[in-house]
C-alpha cells in the first residue's frame, strides 16, 4: 500500500504565526485529503486537494485560514495560518489507496499545539 | 444528526470476550464502508472494508445492512492488543471521495 511521509510530526507554535505541514506519497495519487482531529474527537475533513486545481474546502474551513498546495501527484502542503489555541489539533493527510482493498492510507499526523 | 453515529463507549471487556460495535449512517448514497482502528496518539489504520455480503477476517466479522443503513463489527476472543478506538467510516457517495468518520468506539480489553 501507499506510504505517506508527513512532516513535522509535532510542533509548538506561538499564536499569530503560521505552520506548513507537508505530505509526500511514494506513488502518484489523484486526490489527497486533509483532516483535523481535535482532542478527544474523531476526524473532520478540512479539504480535498487535486493536482492542478484549487482545493475544495468543507463547510467551516476557508482557504485564507488553511491554504493548500498540490504542485504534483505525490506532494501536498497544508498551512495553518494566524494560529490561535483553538487550532491545537492533530492534522492528517490521507490518500485513497487502491492497493489496500479500497481503503485509505493516512500520514502519521502532525500534533500541533498553539500557545 | 451526525452523518455517522457510533456508541462512544468505552467498552470494558475481559480477555476472550466477544464484543460488538454498531454504527449507523445517514447518507443513503454512500458507496464504501470501513472499520478503522486508531491507537492512542497514532493515525487511523484500516481494519477491514465492509461488504453487503458480510466479511470475516480472523476474529473480526463485519456486516452491512444497506436497507437499515447499519454497519457492525464483531470481535471474538478479544485480546489485550485489541484495545483501541474503532472508527466506523463511510465513503460519502454521490461523487464524494473523502471519508466521513464516526466519533469512534473505545474498547478496553482487560486481563
Amino acid at each position: 500500500s501507499a506510504v505517506i511521509s508527513q512532516k513535522p510530526s509535532r510542533d509548538i507554535c506561538q499564536r499569530g504565526t503560521s505552520l506548513t505541514i507537508q505530505c509526500q506519497v511514494d506513488s502518484q495519487v489523484t486526490m489527497m485529503f486533509w483532516y483535523r482531529q481535535q482532542p478527544g474527537q474523531s476526524l473532520t475533513l478540512i479539504a480535498t486537494a487535486n493536482q492542478g486545481s484549487e482545493a475544495t474546502y468543507e463547510s467551516g474551513f476557508v482557504i485564507d485560514k488553511f491554504p493548500i498546495s498540490r504542485p504534483n501527484l505525490t506532494f501536498s502542503t497544508l498551512t495553518v495560518s494566524n494560529m490561535s489555541p483553538e487550532d491545537s489539533s492533530i492534522y492528517l493527510c490521507s490518500v485513497e489507496d487502491l492497493e489496500a482493498t479500497y481503503g485509505y492510507t493516512f500520514g502519521s499526523g502532525t500534533r500541533l499545539t498553539v500557545v | 444528526r451526525k452523518e455517522v453515529e457510533q456508541d462512544p463507549g468505552p467498552f470494558n471487556v475481559p480477555e476472550g470476550a466477544t464484543v460488538a460495535f454498531n454504527c449507523t449512517y445517514s447518507n443513503s448514497a454512500s458507496q464504501s464502508f470501513f472499520w478503522y482502528r486508531q491507537d492512542c496518539r497514532k493515525e487511523p489504520k484500516l481494519l477491514m472494508s465492509v461488504y453487503s455480503s458480510g466479511n470475516e477476517d480472523g476474529r473480526f466479522t463485519a456486516q452491512l445492512n444497506r436497507a437499515s443503513q447499519y454497519i457492525s463489527l464483531l470481535i471474538r476472543d478479544s485480546k489485550l492488543s485489541d484495545s483501541a478506538t474503532y472508527l466506523c467510516v463511510v465513503n460519502g457517495g454521490t461523487g464524494r471521495r473523502a471519508l466521513t468518520f464516526g466519533s469512534g468506539t473505545r474498547l478496553q480489553v482487560q486481563p
